[in-house]
């Protein structure tokens, strides 16, 4: 069964502190990865989308990595306004579904 | 653009109403999708569109329905609601069915 489990479920960094978050995954055949924030309250925002496995995405203060199990959301020198949780999503093979992880929660403190 | 809107934001309902929720998109975007959200339990996908005409089932699809006869619009039908379709609502729109999703700001839904 195609699975998405992200780790740790919640995270508590001080501001600066750089830390990663992970994303494993079990899938027949991965055609992509996605990763999201969510604020809050309000609906999930896209990051990044990974294709291959080696492939690298960089914004801001967040730097998405691929391999063939697992992705890594790095986050360098976090600031308050990076608190989210944060989601990982797959798209696989011969389906149009997209499976979600649970989500790590990030507190980033002053 | 406005992207993905969705109305209600907020609704409370009866055990036994029904209900619309509406979800629009003005991107053209023929992949539409449905989620609920539960605390701790990520989003589930309930329902999904390929285009206009075209829905099929996701993972969590009983005491749901959805019509998709616009590119554009893409509600879910609540029949016979119970306590546990209380939850919050995500409607979400892609180019393709492997491209990133954009996301509306959701319908939080309490049946009581």
């Amino acid at each position: 069964e195609d699975q998405v489990t992200q780790s740790p479920e919640a995270l508590r960094l001080q501001e600066g502190e750089s830390s990663s978050l992970n994303c494993s995954y079990t899938v027949s055949g991965l055609r992509g990865l996605f990763w999201y924030r969510q604020d809050p309250g309000k609906g999930p925002e896209f990051l990044f989308t990974l294709y291959s496995a080696g492939e690298e995405k960089e914004k801001e203060r967040l730097k998405a990595t691929l391999t063939k199990k697992e992705s890594f959301l790095h986050i360098t020198a976090p600031k308050p306004e990076d608190s989210a949780t944060y989601l990982c999503a797959v798209s696989t093979s011969g389906t149009y579904k997209y499976i979600f992880g649970t989500g790590t929660r990030l507190k980033v403190l002053a | 653009n406005a992207g993905v809107t969705q109305t209600p934001k907020f609704r409370i309902l009866k055990i036994g109403q029904s209900m619309t929720l509406q979800c629009t998109q003005d991107m053209n975007h023929n992949y539409m999708y449905w989620y609920r959200q539960d605390p701790g339990m990520g989003l589930k996908l309930i329902y999904y569109s390929v285009g206009a005409g075209i829905t099929d089932k996701g993972e969590v699809p009983n005491g749901y329905n959805v019509s998709r006869s616009t590119t554009e619009d893409f509600p879910l039908r609540l029949e016979l609601a119970a306590p546990s379709q209380t939850s919050v609502y995500f409607c979400a729109s892609s180019w393709t069915g492997n491209n990133e999703q954009f996301f509306g700001p959701g319908t939080r839904l309490t049946v009581l």
